[in-house]
């Protein structure tokens, strides 16, 4: 079965250094990799995808993620953070049968001033 | 604009009673899911359709069941709702062929 692992429950940074938050996956077959996100009280909102192609993969808000097959990971990363990326960010991947998602457990991201 | 609208975000119910969710996307999608978020555990899949009066459980379907009588909604129904399925509840749709989920504002439920 698909599943993906965030191993953090939570990650702090000061406002302006580069963040990093981690995923691991396990798939059989090739991955379709997704970070969503979720703000309080809100749904979540699709970020960036990974299907196939470039490893590093750029999405909204200044978010990118890098693909790396030998480490099973999908990490997402952003250069300089802001207060307002505080948030729930989930990694999802999609299951090889139906078109649905298997997400990980979230991990909050606090950006202090 | 895409659109993932569910009727309620905030809903308090009592043990025992019967509970609907409804979900409407208006984009046209052939998937539809039903997500329950507690924290710790992220996202568990409860159930999905692929299509009209089609359904398959997730992970966790006990003590609940859908309805998609059509395209654009998918209600989830707490047959006797319990203190147990206090949570955040999600709805999501998706395209055939497309990867990327949807999702609605979430209905937090809470049952007393």
């Amino acid at each position: 079965a698909q599943s993906v692992a965030q191993p953090e429950d939570q990650v702090n940074v000061a406002e302006g250094n580069p963040l990093t938050v981690k995923c691991t996956y396990s798939v059989s077959g090739n991955p379709y990799l997704f970070w969503y996100v979720q703000y309080p009280n809100r749904g979540l909102q699709f970020l960036l995808k990974y299907i196939t192609g470039d490893n590093l993969v750029k999405g909204s808000y200044g978010f990118e993620a890098e693909f790396n097959k030998s480490q099973t990971s999908f990490h997402l990363k952003k250069p300089s953070a802001l207060v307002s990326d505080s948030a729930l960010y989930f990694c999802a991947v999609r299951d090889t049968g139906f078109q649905k998602l298997v997400f990980g457990t979230g991990t909050r991201l606090l950006v202090s001033p | 604009d895409v659109k993932v609208t569910q009727s309620s975000r905030y809903l308090v119910k009592r043990t025992g009673e019967k509970v609907f969710l409804e979900c409407v996307q208006d984009m046209d999608h052939e998937n539809m899911f039903w997500y329950r978020q507690d924290p710790g555990l992220g996202l568990r899949l409860i159930y999905f359709s692929y299509d009209v009066k089609m359904k398959e459980k997730g992970d966790i379907p006990e003590g609940y069941s859908v309805s998609r009588e059509k395209k654009e909604r998918f209600s989830l129904i707490l047959e006797s709702a319990s203190t147990n399925q206090t949570s955040m509840y999600l709805c999501a749709s998706s395209p055939w062929q497309g990867a990327v989920g949807f999702f609605g504002q979430g209905t937090r439920l809470t049952v007393v």
